[in-house]
């Protein structure tokens, strides 16, 4: 079975300075994918990032952007030139061969003015 | 467009009564699955409906059931409620049964007493 481990409960950031929220996880299958989502208080989650493993390069959507590190079956997340809106719960996320999401702990991060 | 739209936002129920929370799936999507959102936690799977049937479920008991609508529409019931069945249930579509895009509603808060 798949696992998603989230080591950092909570992280705080500068405003307009980078964070990076860690993320390991473990599977026995050669395809799967790797998620970061992120919960506003609104409680929607709302997709950040995606990475398929089989694509050796690195995601990046914006501000926002992985460090797939398929070996250590690692994958984390940067957040560059953070902003007040960053603000939530961002969970790592991966997904098996039967396409159900498998869930980290969440960490959440802060946003400092 | 219309997002996945979730009814109702919150309620409270009482230990032993039976629940039912609703979902509409995203404009053109077919497939809902429910997941289960402990406070501090991240989101569990509990089951996946497409065609109107249960495709795949999670490790969760049979007072957990759900059913699907011919408008892709669907409803998860818990039975005999549980104070731990307090959560925010989510409800996310996607369109086929072998889609890694989900699509999230904002959620339903349930709080058993």
């Amino acid at each position: 079975a798949q696992t998603v481990t989230q080591s950092q409960p909570e992280m705080s950031v500068q405003e307009a300075e980078t964070v990076t929220l860690s993320c390991t996880y473990d599977t026995s299958e050669s395809d799967y994918y790797l998620f970061w989502y992120k919960q506003p208080p609104s409680r929607q989650m709302i997709l950040v990032i995606r990475q398929e493993a089989y694509k050796q390069q690195n995601a990046t959507e914006n501000r926002f952007s992985v460090n797939f590190q398929k070996a250590a079956k690692s994958f984390s997340l940067k957040i560059s030139d953070s902003q007040l809106g960053d603000a939530a719960m961002y969970f790592c996320a991966s997904m098996d061969s039967n396409y159900q999401l498998i869930w980290g702990a969440g960490t959440k991060l802060i946003i400092k003015p | 467009d219309a997002g996945v739209t979730q009814s109702p936002t919150h309620l409270i129920k009482t230990r032993g009564q039976q629940v039912t929370l609703r979902c509409s799936p995203k404009s053109g999507h077919d497939t809902v699955s429910w997941y289960q959102q402990a406070l501090g936690q991240g989101p569990q799977f509990i089951f996946q409906y497409y065609e109107e049937e249960e495709r795949q479920r999670g490790n969760f008991p049979d007072r957990f059931s759900g059913h699907q609508f011919p408008n892709y529409s669907s409803e998860l019931n818990v039975n005999a409620l549980l104070l731990g069945d307090s959560a925010l249930y989510l409800c996310a579509s996607s369109l086929g049964l072998a889609s890694y895009e989900q699509y999230f509603g904002p959620g339903t808060r349930l709080t058993v007493t």
